[in-house]
């Protein structure tokens, strides 16, 4: 059962333009969600995250927006840079100790910014 | 600077014969995670320690042991490696108070021959 869902595997965006990457979450328990990017060979670093109090966190270039009613969030990156490309991972947590201290995670979507 | 370390990069290992990745960390983080992840997939996590407290995961096969020796360290050891098992290794820390930010390390990639 995919708890964390981003439904989009790749995503190719001209160079200045809006990247906007989805991710569905179906557990009602999750209260923390993240951002994190991934080059190749490398781990995934953190990029933004969003606490279920808030429904927008902006951070530069990034901005993270949730809908907790329809258990959703997007990424949106302006504007986009050719050193952007990397795979984006929405994971999420509840933050309860009691739920496991556990970050679910999406598979991830592709971003390629053309220049 | 405080970061999350994991040696080797590259280990290659033959089917069957047991292979231990490390994992170090300055961040003095009293939680750190084993995740496997395969290509194209979420990681997945394996297990944690919380402090000296041990948590695996239910579907992480018995193959998969982890050690703690201190704060600092630790260790993922596969006993018996099969094909399957090749794979990235990610270790992670987070603080106790804010497990759902967790560091990466840049992963130790395990092929098994």
């Amino acid at each position: 059962d995919q708890q964390v869902k981003q439904n989009s595997p790749s995503l190719s965006v001209q160079e200045g333009r809006i990247s906007i990457l989805n991710c569905d979450y179906t557990n009602s328990m999750f209260d923390y969600f993240l951002w994190y990017k991934k080059y190749p060979a490398e781990g995934p670093t953190f990029l933004i995250s969003i606490s279920s109090i808030k429904d927008k966190n902006e951070d530069g270039r990034f901005t993270v927006f949730l809908n907790k009613s329809a258990k959703h969030l997007s990424l949106h990156i302006v504007p986009s840079q050719p050193g952007d490309s990397a795979v984006y991972f929405c994971a999420a947590s509840a933050t309860l100790r009691a739920a496991g201290n556990k970050l679910t995670f999406g598979g991830g979507t592709r971003v390629l910014v053309k220049p | 600077d405080a970061m999350v370390i994991q040696n080797p990069r590259y280990q290659v290992t033959q089917f069957g014969k047991p292979v231990t990745l490390s994992c170090s960390q300055t961040l003095n983080h009293n939680v750190m995670y084993w995740y496997q992840q395969k290509s194209s997939q979420a990681p997945k996590l394996l297990f944690h320690y919380y402090d000296k407290d041990f948590n695996n995961e239910a579907d992480t096969p018995d193959n998969f042991q982890s050690r703690r020796p201190n704060t600092s360290f630790c260790f993922l050891d596969i006993r018996s490696p099969g094909l399957g098992d090749a794979a990235m290794y990610l270790c992670a820390t987070s603080r106790g108070d804010r497990v759902y930010e967790q560091y990466f390390g840049p992963g130790t990639r395990l092929t098994v021959t």
